[in-house]
C-alpha cells in the first residue's frame, strides 16, 4: 500500500506570494491533518479534514486555509507569505476520526522557504 | 501556551544503555498519549501509545509509562541502538475525535 505523498517536496517563495501544497493520503484513509513544524516548536496543528469537511482547526491566521476533495486528497494554501511561514509542512492521514487507536501516518513533508 | 512539554531538547546515550525520554502535559483532559519518531527528511512515524486508563504499555524495546497524578509520561528504550537516533515527539489528545497536540521533540543520539 502506498504511503502518504506530498508535493512538492521543496518550495522557495518570496514574501507576499501565495503557495499551494498538496497531500494524497493512504488509499482508503478519509481523514487528513496538516501540521507546521519549526525548530523548537514541534508540530503545530493547522487543520483536519474528513469527508471534505474541516473538523478541527488550530490557532493559525486566516492566511492559512485548506480543502479536501472527494477522493480524500487535500490541499493547503498560504496567502501573503511571511518570512515566519518558512517551515516543514507535514500532512498526515488516518482512516477516520475517532477509534481507540487513531494513529496518523505522515508524509515526508514539504519544505517551504520564504525569502 | 504549550500543553505538551518536552523539556530536554536533546539526549545522548551509549549504545546498549537505557534511553529515557520525558514528557509533561498541562491539560488534565488528555485521554490518550502517543510517541512518534522522526528521522531527517522523513515524516514522523508512530511508535507507541498509551491510554489514560493504563500506567504502562510495552512493545519490544519500547515502554511508555504514564503518571496521571503528575501529568507526566516517559518513554524507555532498552537497549538503545544507533538506529534509534532520531527526534522523538510526545503527543496527546483529549478524546479519540480530538486533534493531536505535539510536544517540541527531543533529539536522541545513541553513541556506538
Amino acid at each position: 500500500k502506498a504511503g502518504v505523498t506530498q508535493t512538492p517536496r521543496y518550495l522557495i517563495k518570496t514574501r507576499g506570494q501565495q503557495v499551494t501544497l498538496s497531500c494524497s493520503p493512504i488509499s482508503g484513509h478519509r481523514s487528513v491533518s496538516w501540521y507546521q513544524q519549526t525548530p523548537g516548536q514541534g508540530l503545530q496543528f493547522l487543520f483536519e479534514y474528513f469527508s471534505e469537511t474541516q473538523r478541527n482547526k488550530g490557532n493559525f491566521p486566516g492566511r492559512f486555509s485548506g480543502r479536501q476533495f472527494s477522493n480524500s486528497r487535500s490541499e493547503m494554501n498560504v496567502s501573503t507569505l511571511e518570512l515566519g511561514d518558512s517551515a516543514l509542512y507535514l500532512c498526515a492521514s488516518s482512516p477516520g476520526p475517532g477509534g481507540p487507536h487513531n494513529e496518523q501516518f505522515f508524509g515526508p513533508g514539504t519544505r517551504l522557504t520564504v525569502l | 501556551d504549550q500543553q505538551v512539554k518536552q523539556n530536554s531538547p536533546s539526549l545522548s546515550v551509549q549504545e546498549g544503555r537505557i534511553s529515557i525520554l520525558n514528557c509533561d502535559y498541562t491539560n488534565s483532559m488528555f485521554d490518550y498519549f502517543l510517541w512518534y519518531k522522526k528521522y531527517p527528511a522523513e515524516g514522523p512515524t508512530f511508535l507507541i501509545s498509551i491510554s489514560s486508563i493504563k500506567d504502562k504499555n510495552e512493545d519490544g524495546r519500547f515502554t511508555v509509562f504514564l503518571n496521571k497524578s503528575a501529568k507526566h509520561l516517559s518513554l524507555h528504550i532498552v537497549p538503545s541502538q544507533p538506529g534509534d537516533s532520531a527526534v522523538y515527539f510526545c503527543a496527546a489528545r483529549k478524546t479519540s475525535y480530538d486533534k493531536v497536540i505535539f510536544g517540541p521533540g527531543t533529539s536522541l543520539s545513541v553513541i556506538p
